[in-house]
C-alpha cells in the first residue's frame, strides 16, 4: 500500500523567504504524487502533480516540486513566500487500484510572517 | 455545474441524530469519492463510486455510515446515530479526464 509522510506539521517563514515543505512517500510501484493547498473553510485545490514524466514539476502560484526516486521524496518549494501562501498543504499519493483513490499526508500548516 | 457542490456547508447534530450530506459532482464525472478530514489531519478515504456502483467502501468507519449514488450523479453520505467522533469535515470529490476536483466540504459537529 502507498503512503506519504509530511515532516513538520507547522512551518513558518518570512515573506520573501524560500518555502520548503517536505514529503516522503512509500510505494511499491512508480507513484503518482500530488500537492494540494487548503485555505480555511475551503476544499482542496491542486497545486501540481507528478505522473512519471519530468521529475521537476511546476505548478500554480509559483510552486514547484521535484520527484527524487533515490530519496523517495517529493518536496514542495517556492523561491519567495507571499502572505497569501499561508494555508495548509497536503501531499498525496494515488493508490494504484481500480479506484485510484488518494492517500494523504497529515498536512503542513505554512505561516508567513511579514 | 462548474464545480463540485456540497450541502449543507455546516451541520450541527445532537448525538444520536441521523444526518445526510449531499454531493453534486461535476456533470459527466463518472468517479465520485468521499473523504473524512478530522481536525488538524489529512483527508482519509471513505468510499468510491463509479457511476451508480459503489466499488469500494473499505474506508467507512462503521456500519453507521452509508453512501449512495442511485442515478450515477448526486451522492448522499448518511451517518446514523451520530457520535462525537464523527465530528469532521466531509469532502466529496469527482474525477474526470483532468483529475480530481474537490468540493468545499461539509463541516459536521456532533454535540
Amino acid at each position: 500500500a502507498q503512503s506519504v509522510t509530511q515532516l513538520g506539521s507547522h512551518v513558518s517563514v518570512s515573506e520573501g523567504a524560500l518555502v520548503l515543505l517536505r514529503c516522503n512517500y512509500s510505494s511499491s510501484v512508480p507513484p503518482y504524487l500530488f500537492w494540494y493547498v487548503q485555505y480555511p473553510n475551503q476544499g482542496l485545490q491542486l497545486l501540481l502533480k507528478y505522473t512519471s514524466a519530468a521529475t521537476l514539476v511546476k505548478g500554480i502560484n509559483g510552486f514547484e516540486a521535484e520527484f527524487k526516486k533515490s530519496e523517495t521524496s517529493f518536496h514542495l518549494t517556492k523561491p519567495s513566500a507571499h502572505m497569501s501562501d499561508a494555508a495548509e498543504y497536503f501531499c498525496a499519493v494515488r493508490n494504484n487500484n481500480a479506484g485510484n483513490m488518494l492517500t494523504f499526508g497529515g498536512g503542513t500548516r505554512l505561516m508567513v510572517k511579514p | 455545474g462548474a464545480g463540485v457542490s456540497q450541502s449543507p456547508r455546516y451541520k450541527v447534530a445532537k448525538r444520536g441524530q441521523d444526518v445526510a450530506l449531499r454531493c453534486d459532482p461535476i456533470s459527466g464525472h463518472v468517479s465520485l469519492f468521499w473523504y473524512q478530514q478530522a481536525l488538524g489531519q489529512g483527508p482519509e478515504f471513505l468510499t468510491y463510486f463509479q457511476n451508480e456502483a459503489q466499488l469500494d467502501k473499505s474506508g467507512l468507519p462503521s456500519d453507521r455510515f452509508f453512501a449512495e449514488r442511485p442515478e450515477g450523479s448526486v451522492s448522499t453520505l448518511k451517518i446514523q446515530r451520530t457520535q462525537q467522533e464523527d465530528s469532521a469535515v466531509y469532502l466529496c470529490a469527482s474525477s474526470g479526464p483532468y483529475g480530481y476536483t474537490f468540493g468545499s466540504g461539509t463541516r459536521l459537529t456532533v454535540v
